[in-house]
């Protein structure tokens, strides 16, 4: 595609439900990134991706947090049990085989936990 | 671990003025990137200009430069002739040069541009 696409845009979820966030990165790219933005802070990492292989989950808060990548292209994150403190813009970036000299991001999800 | 500082939560600048956005990191590697991002409302993270540590040159991307001081770990961005479009959310953003290539992101600084 022409860009990073995430959906839904926007989400709202009740305390307990779980949800699913889905990226498609641009076609190609082997590299996928999950970042987590609370309000009024930078990105902070959350998980990476090369083609199907999850390589770094490291910056996932808590065992609710699961992403996937099966085919090496679409990517779901998802979240369990969604707490309040989960409230936040969760981006999605790919970028190139060609070693990372730039990171795509998609316009990312918002999601509120009510 | 590595950290990246950015100490103006918010900036001001009169349209066709020039402004400085300051970015400091803390490191113990030699090999890494530097980047700095514009955040719209719209919430896409943009690319505004990278810098590759082993370069001396300061980079620079049309109205977009750097001053990068490696002995200072300070990375600081001039935006020259601000229009009223680079209003924005800035992020500065540090990359190793090994690992996952995981971006750590400072605070940012909201610039605003005044007409």
């Amino acid at each position: 595609g022409a860009g990073v696409s995430q959906s839904p845009r926007y989400k709202v979820a009740k305390r307990g439900q779980d949800v699913a966030l889905r990226c498609d990165p641009i076609s190609g790219h082997v590299s996928l990134f999950w970042y987590q933005q609370a309000l009024g802070q930078g990105p902070e990492f959350l998980t990476y991706f090369q083609n199907e292989a999850q390589l770094d989950k490291s910056g996932l808060p808590s065992d609710r947090f699961f992403a996937e990548r099966p085919e090496g292209s679409v990517s779901t994150l998802k979240i369990q049990r969604t707490q309040q403190e989960d409230s936040a813009v969760y981006l999605c970036a790919s970028s190139s085989p060609e070693g990372f000299t730039e990171a795509f991001f998609g316009q990312g999800t918002r999601l509120t936990v009510v | 671990a590595q950290t990246v500082t950015q100490s103006q939560p918010e900036m001001s600048v009169q349209e066709a003025e020039t402004v400085t956005l300051s970015c400091t990191y803390d490191t113990s590697e030699s090999d890494y990137y530097l980047f700095w991002y514009k955040q719209p409302p719209s919430r896409q993270m943009i690319l505004v200009i990278r810098q590759e540590a082993y370069k001396q040159q300061n980079a620079t991307e049309n109205r977009f430069s750097v001053n990068f001081q490696k002995a200072a770990k300070s990375f600081s961005l001039k935006i020259s002739d601000s229009q009223l479009g680079d209003a924005a959310m800035y992020f500065c953003a540090y990359r190793s040069g090994a690992g996952s290539y995981q971006l750590t992101f400072g605070k940012g600084t909201k610039l605003s541009v005044i007409p």
